[in-house]
């Protein structure tokens, strides 16, 4: 159980073109997703926070514009780079949050790797 | 500023023997600590979590501990193999659902 799915896994655009990465929890409803981007060699960077039915909260130094995040159902999640550029290259990962005990448990889709040429 | 840190960066270790991965992090108030592992070019698996109220996790030949008062938790890894090859990443919940992840071990079993 706790299966996160991301499609797709990899994608190569243009430069000024726009690329939708959708996020899915597969056997359990996740009112919160989470998105991070990670580059080669370092450790995740939170970018927002994906909440079900309402705006995501962005971290600081995130744009929101750039970065279009809906959370339309339980099960979904879509991030989507708008006129996307080279720096924008990256491996992109999403996770669904689980309640368990009296805390949470996060699990990790298998990423999306965005090469914007 | 709640962080989260992996010392060493990367670890070496024969077949076979016992490792520990080591996380600290600098605020007390942690609400849980999760570590997980990530083979190259693909995301993160959930190993263990620990809960505040939780001194101990053991899943197989993996066991976690947290303490809390000296801001640190451990991987343990028994009777290593070289399919435990990967980054180990700590990640520490402040009192809510966003993880702070810290830098990450990676390691290399060597057969």
């Amino acid at each position: 159980g706790a299966v996160v799915s991301q499609h797709p896994s990899r994608v190569i655009c243009k430069s000024g073109t726009s690329v939708k990465i959708e996020c899915r929890s597969l056997d359990f409803q996740a009112t919160t997703m989470f998105w991070y981007r990670q580059f080669p060699k370092k450790s995740l960077m939170l970018m927002a926070t994906s909440n079900e039915g309402s705006k995501a909260t962005y971290e600081q130094g995130v744009e929101k514009d750039k970065f279009l995040i809906n959370h339309a159902s339980l099960t979904l999640s879509t991030l989507t780079v708008t006129s996307a550029h080279p720096e924008d290259s990256s491996f992109y990962i999403c996770s669904a949050s689980l309640p368990k005990g009296q805390s949470y448990e996060q699990y990790f889709g298998p990423g999306t790797r965005l090469t914007v040429t | 500023k709640q962080e989260v840190t992996q010392i060493p960066a990367a670890l070496s270790v024969p077949e076979g023997e016992n490792l520990v991965l080591n996380c600290s992090f600098t605020d007390s108030a942690i609400y849980n600590l999760q570590w997980f592992r990530q083979d190259p070019g693909k995301g993160l698996t959930s190993l263990l979590l620990i809960q505040s109220s939780q001194r101990e996790q053991t899943s197989g030949r993996l066991n976690a501990s947290l303490d809390k008062s000296s801001g640190r938790s451990t991987l343990y890894i028994a009777a290593s193999q070289p399919g435990d090859s990967a980054t180990y990443l700590c990640a520490a919940s402040f009192g809510n659902e966003k993880l702070t992840f810290g830098t990450g071990t990676r390691l290399t079993i060597i057969p």
